[in-house]
């Protein structure tokens, strides 16, 4: 069964607390893997996309990566404002995408 | 520039009342999408369409109807609103299959 989850549910750091949020897939013929923040009351904001085994791509304080079961979220010395919730979701198909149920991140000053 | 725009942003019915969510986008995407967001459960795919006048069902789309005769504007429609049907609902859009760009929800409530 095609599968997305992510782990852990929710994740209290302290400033400067460097972590990694988990994303393990179970989709045959990978076409990407998508991640997204999402703040309390809004919409989902595109953060990257990976296509490949071994890709990885950055943007200020995060860094993704994908592996052929996985994808990673690393997350260095993260500020309050980082605090969100982070989805993942894999496409099926050309336009259903699965979305995980998302990590509860929470970075307290 | 807009983005993706929803209207309501909240609301409250009744079991049995009707109403229509609408999304709109300015970015001229082709594809556009509502989906439903329920506590521990990942945004669930509703209904889409690939472009003006077309839609397609998705994984939850018993209960909901939609539209999409302007490219631009993608309706939501409830014939007949249930308890079920309470949460929150996003559209998204995109140039093709890939990455979505989603509105700010409508939280609706059926009582």
């Amino acid at each position: 069964e095609d599968q997305v989850t992510q782990s852990p549910e929710a994740l209290r750091l302290q400033e400067g607390e460097s972590s990694s949020l988990n994303c393990s897939y179970t989709v045959s013929g990978l076409r990407g893997l998508f991640w997204y923040r999402q703040d309390p009351g809004k919409g989902p904001e595109f953060l990257f996309t990976l296509y490949s085994a071994g890709e990885e791509k950055e943007k200020e304080r995060l860094k993704a990566t994908l592996t052929k079961k996985e994808s990673f979220l690393h997350i260095t010395a993260p500020k309050p404002e980082d605090s969100a919730t982070y989805l993942c979701a894999v496409p099926l198909g050309t336009y259903k995408y699965i979305f995980g149920t998302g990590t509860r991140l929470k970075v307290l000053a | 520039n807009a983005g993706v725009t929803q209207t309501p942003k909240f609301r409250v019915l009744k079991t049995g009342q009707s109403m229509t969510l609408l999304c709109a986008q300015d970015m001229n995407h082709e594809y556009m999408y509502w989906y439903r967001q329920d506590p521990g459960m990942g945004l669930r795919l509703i209904h889409y369409s690939v472009g003006e006048g077309t839609t397609a069902k998705g994984e939850v789309p018993d209960g909901y109807n939609v539209s999409r005769l302007k490219k631009q504007n993608f309706l939501l429609g409830l014939e007949s609103a249930a308890p079920s049907q309470t949460s929150v609902y996003f559209c998204a859009s995109s140039f093709g299959p890939d990455t979505q760009y989603f509105g700010p929800g409508t939280r609706l409530t059926v009582l």
